[in-house]
């Protein structure tokens, strides 16, 4: 079954820190994984994407990896901002002709002064 | 023009009303979507056009209704919902082969009183 897991669930960090979040995948055939942030009531925004081949891709202060051989990818937030206050999930698309995604079930992160 | 617009931002409806949810982009993409997300989930799909064809109805409940009436308009028709419709209601679109994934709208917040 295509499955997206992430992790934590929620975090709480200090304004400055710098913090790591995780997705696991089961998605097969893979093509493509896109990390979004989300505020509260709004639409998702896109991060970063990443293809098969691609293990590193930055965005100003955050770095997506994904190592494909075991289906991991992670988010890393340097410096954190109160801006950065949202949920960010990471959806994955399969190569198997369908116009599905697999969403996460996100992570909520919350910056504090 | 890289966005996807949603109109309106807000809306409120009574259970026995009428109303259609509108989504708008210019970026050539000929697959547009409808998810729905509520509180603290991840977004669910509903709809998918291709084409401006329907081609994945994910069961939806026949009191929403899709429409497509040219490669660059999605709506969503609404007619005698149910309080538990209340949700944030994403548009997205990509290209059909969605390899560069969606791109979200900002969303309509639906109460239904």
């Amino acid at each position: 079954k295509n499955q997206v897991e992430q992790s934590p669930q929620s975090l709480i960090i200090l304004e400055g820190k710098n913090c790591t979040l995780q997705c696991n995948y089961t998605v097969s055939p893979f093509s493509n994984l896109r990390w979004y942030k989300q505020d509260t009531g709004r639409g998702p925004v896109s991060l970063t994407i990443m293809t098969f081949s691609e293990n590193t891709k930055s965005n100003g202060r955050y770095t997506a990896t994904l190592d494909a051989d075991t289906k991991q990818s992670s988010l890393h937030i340097t410096a954190s901002q109160l801006s950065d206050s949202a949920s960010y999930i990471c959806v994955v698309r399969s190569t198997s002709g369908t116009y599905k995604y697999i969403f996460g079930t996100g992570t909520r992160l919350k910056v504090l002064a | 023009d890289t966005e996807v617009t949603q109109t309106p931002k807000h809306l409120v409806m009574g259970m026995t009303n009428k109303k259609s949810l509108k989504c708008e982009q210019h970026m050539g993409h000929r697959a547009m979507y409808w998810y729905k997300q509520k509180a603290k989930k991840p977004p669910e799909l509903m709809f998918v056009y291709s084409y401006e064809k329907l081609s994945i109805n994910e069961s939806v409940p026949s009191r929403f209704s899709p429409e497509c009436p040219n490669s660059s308009l999605l709506n969503l028709h609404l007619h005698a919902l149910q309080p538990e419709d209340s949700a944030l209601y994403l548009c997205a679109s990509s290209q059909p082969d969605a390899n560069y994934g969606y791109t979200f709208g900002s969303g309509t917040r639906l109460t239904v009183v």
